[in-house]
């Protein structure tokens, strides 16, 4: 079956970065684009981008232009998430997650879900 | 962006009741809106995806329509279960949003 296997909880400094890994198994692995959700505590969810396992081509919302790098390793398979400068508000839970699609259309949706990495950033 | 707005933020309501949330679009989107439940510290599961197909292995109970820009998710008999936050989304555009969530709590 498929799973989205995530890296374990982090505690950084402000300024600092962290690296969250989401491991795919039950596919093949260059078929399905990863998507990373966040969610800070109380909140909603939150977009923040996509890779393409396949080619490695990425896009990411720009309110983490600069910050935000998605890579994947495809002897592995599996994708990372690297968030940089981080600061008290980057505190979530990430999630990687896998887009599916309805056969010949564009109709997209996230069915199978990482367990979620929380990173949490205090001084 | 594709701003989603939803409504109500929180309702509550007992077993056996019909609720409805519904989610706005900021431009029309077609058919590329999903719904999804979470409940506290796990992550979100598919409930409705493209506006009205039912994932596999969620009650019937659970529905979606709407086109353009105006959608709605019915839950036509409230289970037990059914206690958790609600997110609609949008997929037409990258980025993907999502609605900011409908709690929907025990009365």
């Amino acid at each position: 079956q498929v799973q989205l296997v995530q890296s374990g909880a982090e505690v950084k400094r402000p300024g600092a970065s962290v690296k969250v890994s989401c491991k795919a198994s039950g596919y093949t692995f260059t078929d399905y684009y990863i998507h990373w959700v966040r969610q800070a505590p109380g909140q909603g969810l939150e977009w923040m981008g996509i890779i393409n396992p396949s080619g490695g081509g990425t896009s990411h919302t720009q309110k983490f232009q600069g910050r935000v790098t998605l890579t994947r390793d495809t002897s592995t398979n599996t994708v990372y998430m690297e968030l940089t400068s981080l600061r008290s508000e980057d505190t979530a839970v990430y999630y990687c997650t896998r887009a599916d699609a309805v056969p010949s259309s564009r109709a997209e949706y996230f069915q199978h879900w990482g367990q979620g990495t929380l990173v949490t950033v205090s001084s | 962006d594709i701003q989603m707005t939803q409504s109500p933020s929180s309702l509550s309501a007992s077993v056996g009741d019909s609720v409805t949330i519904t989610c706005r679009a900021g431009q029309s989107i077609p058919y590329n809106l999903n719904w999804y439940q979470q409940k506290p510290g796990k992550a979100p599961k598919l409930l409705i995806y493209a506006v009205s197909s039912l994932q596999s292995g969620v009650p019937s109970r659970f529905s979606g329509s709407g086109s353009g820009t105006d959608f709605t998710l019915t839950i036509s008999s409230l289970q037990p279960e059914d206690f958790a936050t609600y997110y609609c989304q949008q997929t037409y555009n990258i980025p993907w949003t999502f609605g900011q969530g409908t709690k929907v709590e025990i009365k």
